[in-house]
């Protein structure tokens, strides 16, 4: 089955404890995102890759770090978490002819 | 940079009847892409319907249709007989034409309710 598989799906932690939400694709697609939602804002952009190796900023980037070391996966990275980091956190993947395919999400609460 | 807006965060709508999703989006680019996701409570993301701008007939998915009004920057879903399984946020998204990038830019949502 086509999925997208990330990883915790809740997670409490406190403010400062670094902290890696795992994402996983098995649709050999090259694109892969990270965004997070929030009530009112819709979902918004942190992170994006090309491809191995190849990563880049999207509209709320800080705070975040991402690796693209293999194709399939595309870690999200907190390395300070603080609490305006508490947010729903989904991750994407996308080959260029159509829409995305989502992960499950990750309920991430920064005390 | 490319703005997505739903004017409307609530809407409510009898079990069976039609309710339509407002959408408005800002660009200057003439090729793109316009989707609607759900979201139930379940919070998977869920792809309702595609349109492409280029293509003037719009789009339907069973129930669902869209109205796209590509001149008034427009693209408004219509659920048709609604179901208490269409209850979810519903989300508007663009995103730029091939070879331009893939990202999507989401609007802020709109929460369904369906009334039994």
């Amino acid at each position: 089955e086509a999925q997208v598989t990330q990883n915790p799906r809740y997670l409490i932690t406190v403010t400062g404890k670094k902290l890696t939400v795992t994402c996983s694709q098995n649709m050999n697609h090259e694109y892969m995102s990270w965004y997070r939602q929030d009530p009112g804002l819709g979902l918004r952009q942190i992170y994006y890759s090309m491809n191995v190796e190849v990563t880049d900023k999207g509209d709320v980037p800080e705070g975040y770090k991402v690796s693209r070391k293999e194709k399939r996966n595309f870690p999200l990275i907190l390395e300070s978490p603080s609490p305006n980091q508490t947010s729903l956190y989904f991750c994407a993947s996308s080959d260029n002819r159509d829409g995305y395919t989502f992960g499950s999400g990750t309920r991430l609460t920064v005390v | 940079a490319q703005t997505v807006t739903q004017s409307q965060p609530e809407m409510s709508v009898q079990e069976a009847e039609t309710v339509t999703l407002s959408c408005t989006y800002d660009t200057s680019e003439s090729d793109y892409y316009l989707f609607w996701y759900k979201q139930p409570p379940s919070r998977q993301m869920i792809l309702v319907i595609r349109q492409e701008a280029y293509k003037q007939q719009n789009a339907t998915e069973n129930r669902f249709s869209v109205n796209f009004q590509k001149a008034a920057k427009s693209f408004s879903l219509k659920i048709s007989d609604s179901q208490l399984g269409d209850a979810a946020m519903y989300f508007c998204a663009y995103r730029r034409g091939p070879g331009a990038g893939n990202m999507l830019t989401f609007g802020g949502g709109t929460r369904l309710m369906v009334k039994p």
